[in-house]
C-alpha cells in the first residue's frame, strides 16, 4: 500500500533555514501536503503542491517535488520560534482526494535560540 | 463560517461503554474523514465518506461505525470503547484536491 516516510526530528536555529523532507511511494499521487501541529492543536494546512509543479514558494515556504525520485522538500526560510512545531507531509493516493489522505509520521521541528 | 467543529473536546469513558464523537462542516464540502492520531503513529483514516448516503473503511476502522445522512454531519460510532481506542480524533472536510479542513480535534481517553 502507500507510505509516506519522514524524519521525526529536526533541529535548526532561529534565523537559519529549515528543510524538511518526505518521500512517498504512491506515484500516480495527484496532490501533496504539508500541515502544521502546534502542541495541543488541530492541523493547519500550509502548503501544497500539484503533482504537475516541481516548485511552489509562497511567502517564507517553498515546496520542491521530485517525481522522479518521489520526494518531497519543505523549506522554511528565515526558521521563528513559532514555526516549533510537528510537520505532516500527506499526499491523495489515486482516489483523487475522495477517500481520505495519507500521511507521514511527523517531523518535530525545534527551534534553538 | 465556523469550517468543521467537532465536539466533544475531551472525553472520558469506561471500557464497554458507546459514544459518538460529532463533526459538523458549514462549507457544503462533499468530502469527509475520520483519523487517529497516535504517538509516533501520525494520522490513520478509519473511515471516510463522498457524500450523503455513502461511506466506506479506511486503514484501521474496526471498533467504530460512520453514517452521513447529510452532507453536513458526519458522526463517529464507538460501539463498546476499549483502551487502544485511547486517542485524539480528527475530523476533515474537504472538495478536492485543495486540501483538506480539520477540526479542533476529540481527546478521549478509555479506562
Amino acid at each position: 500500500g502507500e507510505d509516506v516516510e519522514q524524519s521525526l526530528f529536526l533541529s535548526v536555529r532561529e534565523g537559519d533555514s529549515s528543510v524538511i523532507n518526505c518521500t512517498y511511494t504512491d506515484s500516480s499521487s495527484t496532490y501533496l501536503y504539508w500541515y502544521k501541529q502546534e502542541p495541543g492543536a488541530g492541523l493547519q494546512l500550509l502548503t501544497y503542491i500539484f503533482s504537475n509543479m516541481d516548485m511552489k514558494q509562497d511567502q517564507r515556504l517553498t515546496v520542491l517535488l521530485n517525481k522522479k525520485d518521489k520526494h518531497l522538500s519543505l523549506r522554511i526560510a528565515d526558521t521563528q520560534t513559532g514555526d516549533s512545531a510537528i510537520y505532516f507531509c500527506a499526499e491523495i493516493p489515486s482516489g483523487g482526494g475522495a477517500d481520505g489522505l495519507t500521511f507521514g509520521k511527523g517531523t518535530h521541528l525545534i527551534i534553538q535560540p | 463560517n465556523a469550517g468543521v467543529t467537532q465536539t466533544p473536546k475531551f472525553q472520558v469513558l469506561k471500557t464497554g461503554q458507546s459514544m459518538t464523537l460529532q463533526c459538523a462542516q458549514d462549507m457544503n464540502h462533499e468530502y469527509m474523514s475520520w483519523y487517529r492520531q497516535d504517538p509516533g503513529m501520525g494520522l490513520r483514516l478509519i473511515h471516510y465518506s463522498v457524500g450523503a448516503g455513502i461511506t466506506d473503511q479506511g486503514e484501521v476502522p474496526n471498533g467504530y461505525n460512520v453514517s452521513r445522512s447529510t452532507t453536513e454531519d458526519f458522526p463517529l460510532r464507538l460501539l463498546s470503547a476499549a483502551p487502544s481506542q485511547t486517542s485524539v480524533y480528527f475530523c476533515a472536510s474537504s472538495t478536492g484536491g485543495d486540501g483538506y479542513t480539520f477540526g479542533s480535534g476529540t481527546r478521549l481517553t478509555v479506562v
